[in-house]
C-alpha cells in the first residue's frame, strides 16, 4: 500500500512568486491534514479536510495560503505571493477514523514533507 | 490551548546504550492521547509509540517505552539498546481524545554514535 506522498520534495522560489504543493493521501483516507515546521520550531497545524470539505482551517496563517481538495482525493496548498517567512517544511498527513473497544483509534500517516525555501 | 515542550534540542547516545527523550505538555483535558513520532533524514515521519491518558500502564513497543506521569504532565521516551537506525528527529505530540489535529513539540535530534 502506498503511503502519503508529497510533491515536490524541495522547492526554492523567489519572494513574490507562487508555489503549489501537492499531497496524495493514502487511498480511502477521508481525513487530510496540512502542517508546517518553520526552522527549529514546532510543527504547527494548518488545516484539516474531511473528504473535500475544510473541517478546520484555524491554523492557516493568512489569505496568501489556499488549500484545496477537489473530489476528496489529493490536496494542493498554494502560497501566493510567497514571503520569506513562509520558508519551512510542509507536512501532509492522512487518516481514517477507527474505533477499537469503544475508543477512538485513529492514526495519522505522514508524508516526507516538502521543504520550501523562499529567497 | 494545549502546548507541548521538548526541552532537549539535541541528544547523543552510544550504540547499544539507553537514552531518554523528555517531553512535557499542558492541557486542561482529562482524557487525551500522546505520541512520539520519528522522522529520519528526508524520510516520512512515522509513529513510534502512543499512550492513551486513561491508561495507567506505560506503553511499550519493543525497544521503545514511555514514562507517562499524568499528574506531572510528563511523557518521556526511553530507547533501549540504541541502534544506528534510531538516529532521527523525534517529535512528541498531543491530541485530544476525540479531536484530529496534533499539537507538536519542537523536536529532539537524536544522534547515535558507533
Amino acid at each position: 500500500e502506498a503511503g502519503v506522498t508529497q510533491f515536490p520534495s524541495h522547492s526554492v522560489i523567489e519572494k513574490g512568486q507562487t508555489v503549489t504543493l501537492r499531497c496524495d493521501p493514502i487511498s480511502g483516507h477521508d481525513n487530510l491534514y496540512w502542517y508546517r515546521r518553520v526552522m527549529g520550531k514546532e510543527i504547527k497545524f494548518l488545516l484539516h479536510f474531511v473528504k473535500e470539505s475544510k473541517q478546520d482551517e484555524s491554523g492557516m496563517p493568512n489569505n496568501r495560503f489556499l488549500a484545496e481538495r477537489t473530489g476528496g482525493t489529493y490536496s494542493t496548498l498554494k502560497v501566493q505571493p510567497a514571503e520569506l517567512e513562509d520558508s519551512g517544511v510542509y507536512f501532509c498527513a492522512s487518516s481514517q477514523d477507527h474505533w477499537r473497544q469503544g475508543q477512538p483509534n485513529t492514526e495519522a500517516f505522514f508524508g516526507q514533507g516538502t521543504r520550501l525555501t523562499v529567497v | 490551548a494545549q502546548t507541548v515542550t521538548q526541552s532537549q534540542p539535541e541528544m547523543s547516545v552510544q550504540e547499544a546504550e539507553t537514552v531518554t527523550l523528555s517531553c512535557t505538555y499542558d492541557t486542561s483535558e482529562s482524557d487525551y492521547y500522546l505520541f512520539w513520532y520519528k522522522q529520519p533524514p528526508s524520510r516520512q515521519m512515522i509513529l513510534v509509540i502512543r499512550q492513551e491518558a486513561y491508561k495507567q500502564q506505560n506503553a511499550t513497543e519493543n525497544r521503545f517505552s514511555v514514562n507517562f506521569q499524568k499528574a506531572a504532565k510528563s511523557f518521556s521516551l526511553k530507547i533501549s539498546d540504541s541502534q544506528l537506525g534510531d538516529a532521527a528527529m523525534y517529535f512528541c505530540a498531543y491530541r485530544t481524545k476525540y479531536g484530529n489535529k496534533l499539537v507538536f513539540g519542537a523536536g529532539t535530534i537524536l544522534r547515535v554514535k558507533s
